[in-house]
């Protein structure tokens, strides 16, 4: 079955820890995108990624860091430097360059708690 | 700029009634699109469609319809007969043609209790 997955369903940080989430995709979709839910907030993009090797910031990339070394894989880690990290992590991808002609396809999400 | 608003945040409702979840949108772009996502509790967001600015044509799809009016920037949905199943958070969510950016609205939770 196509589709995208995220791991650990769960993850728990103590203060001052890097923690990195996972995302891997098998739809060959060439762009992948990382959001962050709060509770009574909609979607609030962090990283985008079009390409292999290349990604752009989102609107709240401060305290996160991504890379894209393979098509199917999307890396994010949430830095020290990230102020309020407690969320809900959600990962998507969508068909062809990114853009809005095609809907983005989206992960069952980590959700993060900082001790 | 650009802005969804789902000025409803939470609607609950009995099994069987119809309900509309309302989403209104602002962009300047005359060349945009609109979706809607369904988030059930297991928090993975579902597409329900996807609608270009040209096409104003309403759309049914079972028991979902949806409204899309340019003259008052909205794009409305209705579930008929609601089912227990329906509960979930409904977001609607804005893309410009020239971005490669999804704005999302706040979300609307519906409840809908046998």
């Amino acid at each position: 079955d196509g589709g995208i997955t995220q791991s650990p369903k769960y993850l728990f940080r103590k203060e001052g820890q890097n923690v990195t989430l996972s995302c891997e995709q098998n739809l060959n979709h060439d762009a992948m995108y990382w959001y962050r839910q709060d509770p009574g907030q909609g979607l609030r993009l962090i990283y985008y990624s079009q390409i292999v090797n290349d990604f752009q910031k989102g609107d709240i990339a401060e305290g996160y860091s991504v890379s894209r070394e393979k098509k199917e894989s999307f890396p994010l880690t949430v830095t020290s430097a990230q102020k309020n990290p407690t969320a809900f992590y959600l990962c998507a991808s969508s068909t062809g360059l990114a853009g809005p002609y095609n809907e983005q396809f989206f992960g069952p999400g980590t959700r993060l708690t900082v001790l | 700029a650009q802005k969804v608003t789902q000025a409803q945040t939470e609607i609950s409702v009995v099994e069987k009634e119809d309900v509309t979840l309302d989403c209104v949108y602002e962009t300047r772009d005359t060349t945009y699109y609109l979706f809607w996502y369904k988030q059930p509790p297991s928090g993975e967001l579902v597409f329900l469609i996807r609608r270009n600015s040209f096409d104003e044509q309403n759309e049914i799809s079972g028991r979902y319809s949806w409204n899309f009016q340019k003259s008052t920037s909205s794009f409305n949905f209705t579930i008929t007969a609601s089912q227990v199943v329906d509960s979930a958070v409904y977001f609607c969510a804005l893309s410009a043609y020239n971005t490669d950016k999804l704005i999302f609205g706040t979300g609307t939770r519906l409840q809908v209790f046998p």
